[in-house]
């Protein structure tokens, strides 16, 4: 069974403020996604990565795949409110790219 | 519509019911998921069709009973739930190419279901 493991699983910041989620395996990904989602909401992808090593950045959110393609990483500069939800990471692998999730790590942003 | 849209968002139904979950998907994509999301636990996967195909069932209990009528449309029929089946209950879809599939999902809102 293939675990994917978030922490921390609770956050809660200033407005502002920096901060760093992470995403462990002992598994190998093909690929692995993050996800947002807000509440009352389904899960919204915000990006796939897929070689190890890689860095995605996408506005104030900056992804990184490990090296060895198990471990995944979430930075978020000067984070604002609109920022809170529940961020899932997602692994892909097998023939039919099966994906894994975490329990996710759950953000608030007070302003 | 655009995306993937699922009904009814609120469902409260007694054990003994029968009742089914709703999801249409306007991406055109050809394969369709139903995970289930309770408290504390990663979303679960419940099951995949893939060109109206059932390519997984990861061991559910047969009082869920999904249906695939087109690359569209996905069903899940509920009959004689169990409390602890309350959950929110997700459906997506995603594009396969060739065979593979990307396994970018495209969620719907979810239905929250609640057995009393």
């Amino acid at each position: 069974t293939q675990l994917l493991e978030q922490s921390p699983q609770f956050l809660s910041i200033q407005e502002g403020e920096n901060l760093t989620v992470y995403c462990n395996s002992s598994s190998v990904f093909s690929s692995l996604q993050w996800y947002r989602q807000e509440p009352g909401e389904g899960p919204v992808l915000l990006v796939t990565v897929v070689t190890g090593g890689e860095v995605k950045k996408l506005k104030r959110l900056t992804f990184q795949f490990g090296d060895a393609r198990k471990d995944s990483s979430l930075h978020i500069t000067a984070a604002q409110p609109g920022d809170t939800g529940l961020y899932l990471c997602a692994g892909v692998s097998g023939g039919y790219q099966k994906v894994t999730f975490g329990i996710g790590t759950k953000l608030q942003v007070i302003p | 519509e655009t995306g993937v849209t699922q009904t009814p968002r609120h469902l409260v139904m007694g054990m003994t019911n029968k009742k089914s979950l709703k999801c249409e998907q306007h991406l055109g994509h050809n394969a369709m998921y139903w995970y289930k999301q309770s408290a504390k636990k990663p979303l679960e996967l419940m099951f995949v069709y893939s060109l109206e195909e059932r390519v997984e069932n990861n061991s559910v209990p047969s009082r869920f009973s999904p249906e695939c009528p087109n690359s569209s449309h996905l069903f899940l029929h509920l009959h004689t739930l169990q409390p602890e089946d309350s959950a929110l209950y997700l459906c997506a879809s995603s594009q396969a190419y060739r065979g593979i599939n990307t396994g970018e999902l495209f969620f719907g809102e979810g239905s929250r279901l609640t057995v009393l």
